[in-house]
């Protein structure tokens, strides 16, 4: 089975632009979550997805979003980027919606903001 | 205030002994606990999970204890490999909310031969 697929893998973006992030979850997989880390940060959940409804949110401002297509692939989109938006962003994948899960992460999409 | 904490220090052993890393939280009540593996870019690795209601779990080589009393979990690699060296994260449930795992800074473990 493939695992979880992010493209692109690096992104280059100058401030006040907005960038779209994509995810291709696991065969199967019906629940997608998206997370930002940073070195003084750490992993920070963004939010979560199951069946194209969002069912969770992390303590982030409007300028991200997301959503999650019929096929369980999923997008996120940062708005009028800032220079703290520079991150990894990674994208987990998980089988059901119970809530204890094991999830399954891609490489995540390398963004850097100018 | 809510808070996970790991080892803050770098945690370097040598091959063949058993490597100890620490996941301490305040408060919160998770139902259960998750750690993964993570390699310099790449992404989280899922290693083991430990429900509440359980004092210890073992895969292979690895153990984890989840103490709700100490709000401590204990991850353990025995018999330790260059192989092991990576940065480790320990994770838990928010009460249940849904997909949301909070994650703590994680340690990075180097085993030398």
């Amino acid at each position: 089975k493939a695992g979880v697929t992010q493209t692109p893998r690096y992104l280059i973006k100058t401030r006040g632009q907005q960038v779209t992030l994509s995810c291709s979850p696991i065969s199967g997989h019906r629940s997608v979550s998206w997370y930002q880390q940073t070195p003084g940060q750490g992993l920070q959940f963004l939010f979560e997805y199951f069946s194209e409804t969002q069912r969770n949110k992390g303590n982030f401002p409007g300028r991200f979003s997301g959503r999650q297509f019929s096929n369980s692939r999923s997008e996120m989109n940062v708005s009028t980027l800032e220079l703290g938006d520079s991150a990894l962003y990674l994208c987990a994948s998980s089988a059901g919606a119970e809530d204890n899960q094991p999830q399954h992460f891609g490489d995540g999409t390398r963004l850097s903001i100018l | 205030s809510q808070k996970i904490e790991q080892n803050s220090e770098a945690l370097n052993i040598q091959e063949g002994k058993t490597a100890t890393l620490t996941c301490n939280y305040t408060n919160y009540s998770p139902a259960y606990l998750q750690w993964y593996r993570q390699d310099p870019g790449r992404g989280p690795v899922f290693l083991l999970l430990i429900r509440e209601n359980e004092k210890e779990k073992r895969k292979e080589r690895l153990k984890v204890t989840f103490d709700t009393t100490l709000k401590q979990s204990l991850f353990h690699i025995t018999a330790s490999q260059p192989a092991d060296s990576a940065t480790y994260l320990c994770a838990l449930d928010n009460n249940n909310q849904g997909g949301k795992l909070i994650f703590g800074q994680g340690t990075e473990l180097s085993v030398k031969p």
